[in-house]
């Protein structure tokens, strides 16, 4: 099946600094990919929708200056945490839909996990 | 808006034990249903899928889910459970011909005791 990678699976930050994360789509091409958060004990929150060459669609309440969405290419979208906080810590996961499937499957990437001291 | 309920937040079932997990859902239309299983740390796997058909399907891992619309369920379940199948499960829908973002229940901890 396909495969979705997430690098760095985790990262460790101190509070103001930047933290990039990128998503992969290993062997097929994704127009769309969609970025989580997940919570301890939680489920899945969608943050936003990233479109390859165009810009990113946000769901409400996520800040789209706060986390920069960039899908440069058709097998890669990156998320950036600016100005990061403790508030951020948490688990970001992505995905992206099956080439050519008509039944709206996701391929999840592995996650990664993001401590802000 | 579609929603998707899982009344079980922990499950705990002893090894060799069967295996039900609940998932209800509220869509107009069938919608397109998954169940996912997530260890800790880990992203998700697919475990199984429903899109049209037979409505027992069978998924990896020994895992199997029944569609019952006139439940509007999608149950998970497994006839003996290995201490390996601790993890959060999660249920999830796709509206069909709409976008692809499902929408996940909130999850259900599954706890194997030995």
């Amino acid at each position: 099946g396909a495969v979705v990678s997430q690098h760095p699976s985790w990262v460790i930050c101190k509070s103001g600094t930047s933290v990039k994360i990128e998503c992969r789509s290993l062997d097929f091409q994704a127009t769309t990919m969609f970025w989580y958060r997940q919570f301890p004990k939680q489920s899945l929150m969608l943050m936003a929708t990233s479109n390859e060459g165009s810009k990113a669609t946000y769901e409400q309440g996520v800040e789209k200056d706060k986390f920069l969405i960039n899908h440069a290419s058709l097998t890669l979208s990156t998320l950036t945490v600016t100005s990061a906080h403790p508030e951020d810590s948490s688990f970001y996961i992505c995905s992206a839909p099956a080439a050519g499937s008509s039944y709206n499957e996701q391929f999840f990437g592995p996650g990664t996990r993001l401590t802000v001291l | 808006a579609q929603s998707v309920t899982q009344p079980d937040i922990h499950i705990t079932v002893s090894e060799g034990a069967s295996l039900e997990l609940r998932c209800n859902y509220s869509y107009g239309a069938t919608p397109y249903l998954f169940w996912y299983v997530q260890s800790p740390g880990q992203g998700l796997q697919l475990l199984l899928k429903y899109f049209s058909g037979d409505t027992l399907v069978q998924g990896i891992k020994g895992f199997e889910a029944e569609f019952k619309r006139s439940q509007s369920s999608f149950n998970l379940r497994k006839p003996s459970v290995h201490w390996s199948d601790a993890a959060e499960y999660f249920c999830a829908v796709v509206e069909p011909g709409g976008s692809y973002i499902p929408t996940f229940g909130r999850g259900t901890s599954l706890i194997v005791h030995p």
